[in-house]
């Protein structure tokens, strides 16, 4: 199974600070790494496939970049609706799976 | 709208078997290939397997293939996930998923809890 490292597990700013998550993949997965994040209450939501691909209805100051092993979401000028838990998941190969999660906080 | 609504969890026995449903709206159901993945209480996600849009394939994490089977009916929209032989391990939040393009998912239900305890 390709293990996939996410970094930090917490991570705690204000709004209007940029912030960035990493995910480091076991073995290659090309381009094939997703972001979703998590709020209480609400549907799990996709925010990018294919490593850069800004799913429909992403806002643009989430970013994603990377290939191969290291994989990086981005988020500029936080808004307040963005503190939540981010998950990467690789869908290069089977089983798909998932990094531990990323809590984004309200410093 | 797309909908993905999820049922049949609840506090269940170890070794017991339970069979969760997830209805589909807002879609045609029979286009999309769909998965599901499970949240324990850790938080940690785990991809349980998916079946393709007609029912004719499916795919298992290994650790699971032997316990859980994955099926649908089209015709009622519905997305089912078998649990037999459940252990306390099982215990977490259910989800069932739409992929979308190169199996990313991209409509997720609000999940089901499923307790394994005596």
């Amino acid at each position: 199974d390709v293990q996939m490292t996410q970094s930090p597990s917490n991570l705690a700013a204000s709004p209007g600070e940029s912030v960035s998550i990493n995910c480091k993949a076991s073995k290659s997965i090309s381009k094939y790494l997703a972001w979703y994040q998590q709020k209480p209450g609400k549907a799990n939501k996709l925010l990018i496939y294919s490593g850069s691909t800004l799913q429909s209805g992403t806002p643009s100051r989430f970013s994603g970049s990377g290939s191969g092993t290291d994989f990086t979401l981005t988020i500029r000028n936080l808004e307040p609706e963005d503190f939540g838990l981010y998950y990467c998941q690789q869908h290069n190969e089977y089983p798909y799976t998932f990094g531990a999660g990323t809590k984004l906080e309200l410093k | 709208e797309v909908q993905l609504v999820e049922s049949g969890g609840g506090l269940v026995q170890p070794g017991a078997s339970l069979k969760l449903s997830c209805v589909a709206s807002g879609f045609t159901f029979s286009d999309y290939w769909m998965s599901w993945v499970r949240q324990t209480p850790g938080k940690t996600m785990e991809w349980i397997g998916d079946i393709k849009y007609d029912g004719s394939y499916t795919n298992y994490a290994p650790s699971l293939k032997n316990r859980f089977t994955i099926s649908r009916d089209n015709a009622k929209s519905t997305l089912y996930l078998q649990m037999s032989n459940v252990r306390s391990e099982d215990t977490a939040t259910y989800y069932c998923t739409r992929y979308y393009g190169y199996n990313c998912m991209d409509a997720w239900g609000q999940g089901a809890s499923v307790t394994v305890s005596s």
